[in-house]
């Protein structure tokens, strides 16, 4: 059971905008944690698409963006594509957990 | 360009010990935080441990704290993972990754296969 929860999956078509979710807590992502976001492709090394909430690395297409509202934060990607195909993580800090650095469970993208 | 990359993985028995490294290259190494983030088979992500810059600070997951010890040679640029009395449920990939900007992990090695069984 993670501390922070996505939906284990979401699909969309190319072209579509999917968001997925990232429900924490007062502990965490409520307390004014920020909140980061990887991509991981499969059998690859996991990669940094958002930090600080809302920030995208340099190379990481303007189709990805992060907000932050609350307990919660979300991931969107806009006009999808095939190899946008893989697993999302989001990751907070939690002050509950002696300064843990935490995930999410992750959500498997499906184009289709 | 920025690069991590670990080695010393392998099969070990239960209760066995295991010492991971990390080579980094690209960037100054003693100017950030490190970190082991481990990927069990089929499963998500899971924070191990990180280490200051100056090794001054360091912190792990409860899963395993008391049995594995970060650390790290600014001289060589190099973060080490030592991981003794290893269970069955340490099997994973582990990642050795740069800590960044809000303790994000901005850049990640390629991954190191642990396998513990008898």
């Amino acid at each position: 059971q993670s501390v922070l929860t996505q939906p284990p999956s979401v699909s969309g078509a190319p072209g579509q905008r999917v968001t997925i979710s990232c429900t924490g807590s007062s502990s965490n992502i409520g307390a004014g944690y920020d909140v980061h976001w990887y991509q991981q492709l499969p059998g690859t090394a996991p990669k940094l698409l958002i930090y600080g909430n809302s920030n995208r690395p340099s190379g990481v297409p303007d189709r990805f963006s992060g907000s932050k509202s609350g307990t919660s934060a979300s991931l969107a990607i806009t006009g999808l594509q095939a190899e946008d195909e893989a697993d999302y993580y989001c990751q907070s800090y939690d002050s509950s957990l002696g300064g843990s650095r935490v995930f999410g469970g992750g959500t498997k993208l499906t184009v289709l | 360009q920025v690069q991590l990359v670990e080695s010393g993985g392998g099969l070990v028995k239960p209760g066995g010990s295991l010492r991971l490294s990390c080579a980094a290259s690209g960037f100054t190494f003693s100017d950030y935080y490190m970190s082991w983030i481990r990927q069990a088979p089929g499963k998500g992500l899971e924070w191990v441990s990180y280490i200051s810059s100056s090794s001054s600070n360091t912190n792990y997951a409860d899963s395993v704290k008391g049995r594995f010890t970060i650390s790290r040679d600014n001289a060589k640029n190099s973060l080490y993972l030592q991981m003794n009395s290893l269970r069955a449920e340490d099997t994973a990939v582990y990642y050795c990754a740069r800590v960044g900007s809000g303790y994000c992990f901005d850049y990640w090695g390629q991954g190191i296969l642990v396998t513990v069984s008898s």
